[in-house]
């Protein structure tokens, strides 16, 4: 059975601090996706990466997939109070079906 | 920008009653899936669909469950005889067929069973 463990559970900043999240784990996946969910909605895709070693960058969100496709992190410059939500990543097996294992998220609290 | 439209967004129902939750998938895609989420916990998948046949299900879709796409663009999720544990967020997600990691997900359905 596949897990993503991500930490840490909770993080609660000020509004122009850094913070980075990660998401680990024993299994290697074949692509990892970030998405962000707010209460009661479903989760939207922020970024999928698929190499070892892959950054991407959205605005100031950059996310890094590691060398060895089993881990993953979030990092956000400068947050602000709208990125308040809960970060989920979810890891992709491969094969034909695709079903993403996910892991309980970060729950991200920015105080203005 | 397409999305992915569930309906209804809340559906309240009495243990043992069907209830059928619909989804329209953005409308180049061609795999289909259902996640559910019980409140607090994580996003779980059930089942993925496609050319018209399940190709994965997880152990929670058992013999009370169903999927069916009746045309070119609904997706449904059927519940025979609904329990009280199958009270939870329940997600519809499309991915097209060259990109099947980025799956973009529905708004879901509130199922609470009574």
């Amino acid at each position: 059975t596949q897990l993503l463990e991500q930490s840490p559970q909770f993080l609660s900043i000020q509004e122009g601090e850094n913070l980075t999240v990660y998401c680990n784990s024993s299994s290697v996946f074949s692509s990892l996706q970030w998405y962000r969910q707010e209460p009661g909605e479903g989760p939207v895709l922020l970024v999928t990466v698929v190499t070892g070693g892959e950054v991407k960058k959205l605005k100031r969100l950059t996310f890094q997939f590691g060398d060895a496709r089993k881990d993953s992190s979030l990092h956000i410059t400068a947050a602000q109070p709208g990125d308040t939500g809960l970060y989920l990543c979810a890891g992709g097996g491969g094969g034909s079906n695709y079903k993403l294992t996910f892991g309980k998220g970060t729950l991200l609290t920015v105080n203005p | 920008e397409p999305e992915v439209t569930q309906t209804p967004s809340h559906q309240v129902t009495q243990m043992g009653q069907e209830v059928i939750l619909r989804c329209v998938p953005i409308s180049n895609h061609l795999y289909f899936y259902w996640y559910r989420q019980i409140l607090g916990q994580k996003v779980e998948f059930l089942v993925s669909f496609y050319n018209n046949e399940i190709s994965e299900k997880s152990e929670i879709f058992d013999d009370q469950f169903s999927v069916e796409r009746p045309d070119g663009s609904n997706f449904t999720l059927k519940i025979r005889s609904t329990k009280l544990e199958d009270s939870a967020m329940y997600f519809c997600a499309s991915t097209i067929e060259d990109r099947v990691s980025e799956q973009y997900f529905g708004p879901g359905t509130r199922l609470t069973v009574t």
